[in-house]
């Protein structure tokens, strides 16, 4: 079955940088593209990124561009979230989700806790 | 601009039935829309994509009692039915102009 699991959350300061994780398995991970969504404490999803099956095609929320960059090794079936420049409206569980047709998250992960605060 | 507006919320007794709608900005009333469904201290799951038509793709083990339908810009999800395992947040979502977007989302409470 699809398996997603995010790893690298924390507490991180302001300013700072973090590198998310998320591992695939029970599918063929080089052939869909991939979701990073955020949940801040209280607020409804957001959508952060998107990156086609072969890494080639990027897409960002606006409020993540230029600081963060969504990243696949499809011979380790992992995809990365690096974000830089941290502020305190970053503090979010991060999901990863995978792709199915029109851009629409079908498999969702737990879920890591990102927490920006000095 | 791609907007998708939903209530913040919901409420139906156990055993009845609920509609909730999406609602999509102008200009966008033939954007297919996805339903997901979250649960406290769970990872979002999802239920339905849902096209203008109301032709829909229901995701791997949704139940029959979870469908979906439109008229015009908006879009529906109706849960029949209800259980308590229902009571979560329910987002609509698209694609277009090179972003995706989640509405507000939908706090569903089974009375």
């Amino acid at each position: 079955q699809v398996q997603l699991v995010e790893s690298g959350g924390g507490v991180v300061q302001p300013g700072r940088s973090l590198r998310l994780s998320c591992a695939a398995s029970g599918f063929t991970f080089s052939s869909y593209g991939m979701h990073w969504v955020r949940q801040a404490p209280g607020k409804g999803l957001e959508w952060v990124a998107l990156i086609s099956y072969d890494g080639n095609i990027k897409y960002y929320a606006d409020s993540v561009k230029g600081r963060f960059t969504i990243s696949r090794d499809n011979s380790k079936n992992t995809l990365y979230l690096q974000m830089n420049g941290l502020r305190a409206d970053d503090t979010a569980v991060y999901y990863c989700a995978k792709e199915i047709a029109s851009k629409t998250p079908d498999y969702w992960g737990q879920g890591t806790l990102v927490t920006v605060s000095s | 601009q791609l907007v998708l507006t939903q209530s913040p919320s919901a409420s139906a007794s156990l055993g009845a039935s609920v509609k909730l709608t999406c609602t999509l900005s102008s200009g966008h009333s033939s954007n297919t829309v996805a339903w997901h469904q979250h649960q406290p201290e769970k990872g979002p799951r999802y239920l339905m994509r849902l096209n203008s038509d109301g032709s829909q793709t229901k995701g791997d083990g949704i139940p029959d009692r979870f469908s979906g339908s439109s008229s015009g810009a908006e879009r529906y999800l109706t849960i029949s039915s209800l259980q308590s395992e229902d009571e979560a947040d329910y987002y609509c979502q698209t694609w277009g102009n090179g972003i995706v977007v989640f509405g507000g989302g939908t706090k569903l409470t089974v009375l």
